[in-house]
């Protein structure tokens, strides 16, 4: 299987500090990317979105970052709340076709 | 108000058995989808119907068969439950924006155990 063997990346901050999450997508024709986050427990949660067409964008606390020439996406989240604490999914679509495609997943765990 | 909501929240069955999960979406979407996500959290498509018809079928047994009664709909009925079954399922759905963007929303997943 494409995961079988491999674990989350993990990344662990305390409490004020700023996060940042790192994504490689796979498909050059992507043009939607979308963020989202996982609390225990519960379903994948909308954060933010960016279209190919854009290199930033901003949003409460969160800052979404594509750079297509090397086909890495980010998520920067400033002062991060223990409440942020959940595993964190960048998301790709080619918008032809309509199909998202969920990356591995990282698990972010905020120490107070 | 529930958006995205999946019924049951956790089944435990035995293997052979056959089982059907829910789901409701009161957003007006017109697209639904079915997710596994396994013990690695990894997340893969399974299903997509729009206005009850199916566009999305990614390789998937033929023991799994969605069924759309209506748009806000999508039932996920498994025959001969396997071992291998066991994950969280997730219903999901969006609405396509006029330049092909398209938040999916997601319901509150349903933990399947096969014992």
């Amino acid at each position: 299987g494409e995961n079988v063997g491999l674990h989350l990346p993990t990344l662990s901050v305390q409490e004020g500090d700023n996060s940042i999450i790192n994504c490689a997508y796979s498909n050059s024709a992507s043009d939607y990317f979308i963020w989202y986050k996982q609390e225990s427990g519960k379903g994948p949660q909308f954060i933010i979105d960016i279209r190919s067409n854009m290199d930033k964008r901003q949003g409460q606390r969160v800052t979404v970052l594509l750079n297509k020439t090397v086909k890495h996406l980010s998520l920067q989240i400033a002062a991060t709340q223990p409440g942020d604490s959940a595993v964190y999914f960048c998301a790709e679509k080619y918008t032809s076709y309509g199909k998202l495609t969920f990356g591995q997943g990282t698990i972010l765990t905020v120490h107070p | 108000d529930t958006a995205v909501s999946q019924t049951p929240k956790y089944l435990v069955t035995q293997m052979g058995n056959d089982k059907s999960i829910k789901c409701e979406q009161n957003l007006g979407h017109d697209t639904m989808y079915w997710y596994k996500q396994d013990s690695k959290k990894f997340l893969k498509i399974m299903f997509s119907y729009n206005n009850k018809e199916l566009i999305i079928n990614e390789t998937v047994p033929n023991r799994f068969s969605p069924k759309s009664p209506d748009k806000a709909h999508l039932n996920l009925h498994i025959n001969s439950l396997e071992l291998g079954d066991s994950a969280v399922y997730f219903c999901a759905s969006s609405q396509e924006g006029a330049t092909g963007e398209e938040t999916q929303y997601f319901g509150p997943g349903t933990r399947l155990l096969v014992l």
